[in-house]
């Protein structure tokens, strides 16, 4: 079976300091990996993904996201925080070798930056 | 350009029910999807189409919810006989072919009475 997990509800930083956000997975053979964005009264947006290739994947808004195979963890990062980054942000992981079809999401981590 | 867009925005119904919740997807888009997002949760997958036909309706949670895409384009979640436990954003999601990123609309807030 497989899963995602995000072990914090909650992150605050600073704004201008580093952030991360923390995923972990479980799925069978060579997962594809996502993050998206949720924004209050809106849809998710796409952030990146890992499919194959280089363990650090860049997305969109400065975000970046670590591929570690060993941890199968999926992290997101980026180097500056700004307040406008507050929002509720989803790991997803597709298990399907040959494409990424059904999601399956973490319950989500909110991320509040403090002016 | 356009992006998938679902209606209504905001379904208020109550127990017994049928609704009915549209799909557009983004134009060119072969493969679309639907999610379920309850209140604190991840949304969780209930269908996938690939052109017309349901390539994987594993997710729905029991027969009273069916989908359709008659011509490959739109798609429309059918839900019979409404509870109050189906109350939640139905969210939906486009990709070019099934391999790619899938892209969300703003879904349909459902709230059975």
């Amino acid at each position: 079976a497989q899963s995602v997990a995000q072990p914090e509800d909650q992150v605050n930083v600073a704004e201008g300091n580093p952030l991360t956000v923390k995923c972990t997975y479980s799925v069978s053979g060579n997962p594809y990996l996502f993050w998206y964005v949720q924004y209050p009264n809106r849809g998710l947006q796409f952030l990146l993904k890992y499919i194959t290739g280089d363990n650090l994947v860049k997305g969109s808004y400065g975000f970046e996201a670590e591929f570690n195979k060993s941890q199968t963890s999926f992290h997101l990062k980026k180097p500056s925080a700004l307040v406008s980054d507050s929002a509720l942000y989803f790991c997803a992981v597709s298990p399907d070798q040959t494409g990424a079809n059904n999601l399956f999401f973490g319950t989500g981590t909110r991320l509040t930056v403090i002016p | 350009g356009a992006g998938v867009s679902q209606t209504p925005s905001n379904k208020v119904t109550e127990k017994g029910k049928y609704v009915e919740l549209r799909c557009d997807p983004i134009s060119g888009h072969t493969a679309l999807y639907w999610y379920r997002q309850s209140l604190g949760q991840g949304p969780e997958f209930l269908i996938y189409f690939q052109g017309t036909g349901a390539a994987d309706d594993s997710g729905l949670p029991n027969d009273r919810f069916f989908a359709v895409r008659p011509e490959g384009s739109v798609s429309t979640l059918k839900i019979q006989r409404t509870e109050r436990g189906d109350s939640a954003v139905y969210l939906c999601a486009s990709s070019i072919l099934y391999t790619d990123t899938q892209y969300f609309g703003p879904g349909t807030r459902l709230t059975v009475l």
